[in-house]
């Protein structure tokens, strides 16, 4: 069952910041966020596991509220090289499938 | 050099043949997946497996098969081709997390674009 990400596409000027979300319905385990540019393999990001730790690294940066099924990835201060579209992939508590949603498409301008 | 594998990277062909995209990783790991990506949809699991012999169902598995006979290989196969499994493909790859709570990391391959007339 594919999580719900929001927004679908955001149009950032380069320093601004972003937040994407992402939710599910079911009880997780984990949270995945990857990162996709066109025409090429998703590349990942940062895992979130159950207990609401918050990773990040350099300017991106997520949290995980398993009490609300929820994470959100932050980007601050926007780069060029941050454009692409962004995934979250949901592992439920139950088993070993990761399901990830539509993706939300970032583009960074000048 | 770590790495994902996937054959062919394109392919065309008709309804109704046979065909087999192959994965193979080199770095031991015990999860492998295959999805599918068409626009606007994401990507869709089709089936992944824990280990060796042991696989399971994504959430779009109806027209594949796959199978998991060594650690390394995970090939995915289409008896039957239709036109609406024109897709992008991707298999994956991971280490379980610390005590096998979990998939870490994805691995990902390529991808092998597939056209069916």
């Amino acid at each position: 069952q594919q999580p719900v990400q929001s927004p679908q596409a955001v149009i950032l000027r380069e320093g601004e910041d972003a937040v994407i979300n992402c939710s599910s319905s079911k009880a997780l385990y984990s949270v995945h966020w990857y990162r996709q540019k066109h025409g090429e393999a998703p590349v990942f990001l940062m895992i979130l596991l159950k207990g609401g730790e918050q990773k990040g690294h350099e300017k991106i940066s997520a949290s995980f509220n398993e009490k609300k099924q929820q994470s959100s990835l932050y980007l601050t201060a926007s780069q060029l090289s941050y454009s692409g579209t962004y995934f979250c992939g949901t592992e439920a508590d139950s088993g070993y499938a990761l399901n990830f949603g539509k993706g939300t498409s970032l583009l960074v301008t000048p | 050099e770590a790495q994902v594998t996937q054959n062919p990277r394109y392919l065309i062909t008709v309804t109704g043949k046979k065909l087999t995209v192959t994965c193979s990783q080199n770095m031991n790991h015990e999860y492998m997946s295959w999805y599918r990506q068409d626009p606007g949809l994401g990507l869709r699991q089709i089936y992944y497996s824990m280990n060796v012999e042991v696989t399971d169902k994504g959430d779009v598995p109806e027209g594949y098969k796959v199978s998991r006979k060594e650690k390394r290989n995970f090939p995915l196969i289409l008896e039957s081709p239709s036109p609406n499994q024109t897709s992008l493909y991707f298999c994956a790859s991971s280490l379980f997390l610390q005590g096998g709570l979990g998939t870490g990391e994805l691995f990902f391959g390529e991808g092998s674009r597939l056209t069916v007339l």
